[in-house]
């Protein structure tokens, strides 16, 4: 699977958009980007994934490059409850005999201030 | 809560004993994870499960780990002869092999001293 590169950490203003970068260059065809986030003490929760397209659900936004080398999550409207680890995770899905394990980085410390 | 529990929530335990967690997934999803977290770094996987069958081990899994879903349905993960570097998060996590979303539980903390 394609490694990621994430800042270690960002800060955002309460009612603003975060916007979270990920790198992963060496990405291949059938390769998703996944977006997970982790609450203090709690475990991870799935955000949103894509391929190629942008995709958009009821948590966030996805926006992937053409090249697909890099992409950004955008939590339009950012609130407290948004502190949090997240993780960009590029896995290849539906391989056969793939376990589509989850490979975690360290992730972005995502700080959202009143 | 995402429908997947995890029991005990918390185990202290001192070094040598055993100890056992238990996983219930959301029902219908028939692929099961365990993964472990130590402070500051992201979730490392262990092993997974599609239905009973258990399909991968990571090199992390020493011999004295582990895991069972004998009726596809729940899992437990044992640790045979508790080190104090056994201390983590071990958390469990579940999908539907046609849908790739993981769902996660909220973890055992393990504690060894």
């Amino acid at each position: 699977d394609a490694k990621t590169t994430q800042p270690t950490s960002m800060d955002c203003a309460e009612g603003r958009a975060a916007n979270l970068p990920c790198n992963h260059s060496t990405i291949s065809g059938n390769e998703y980007v996944y977006w997970y986030r982790q609450i203090h003490s709690q475990g991870p929760q799935y955000i949103i994934h894509g391929l190629k397209n942008n995709e958009t659900n009821e948590m966030a936004s996805l926006i992937i490059t053409e090249d697909r080398k890099s992409s950004t999550l955008i939590l339009p409207h950012a609130t407290l409850r948004d502190t949090a680890v997240y993780y960009c995770i590029v896995i290849g899905v539906g391989t056969q005999g793939g376990s589509e394990k989850l490979v975690f980085g360290k992730g972005t410390k995502l700080t959202v201030n009143p | 809560d995402t429908g997947v529990s995890q029991n005990p929530r918390h185990k202290i335990t001192k070094r040598g004993q055993n100890v056992t967690f238990r996983c219930d997934p959301i029902s219908e999803h028939n692929r099961l994870y365990w993964y472990r977290q130590t402070l500051g770094q992201g979730p490392e996987f262990l092993t997974y499960f599609q239905n009973e069958a258990q399909l991968e081990k990571s090199r992390l899994l020493s011999d004295r780990f582990s895991a069972e879903r004998p009726k596809g349905s729940f899992s437990t993960l044992e640790i045979q002869r508790t080190e104090q570097g056994d201390s983590a998060m071990y958390l469990c996590a579940s999908s539907w092999v046609a849908k790739h979303e993981q769902y996660f539980g909220p973890g055992t903390r393990l504690t060894v001293t």
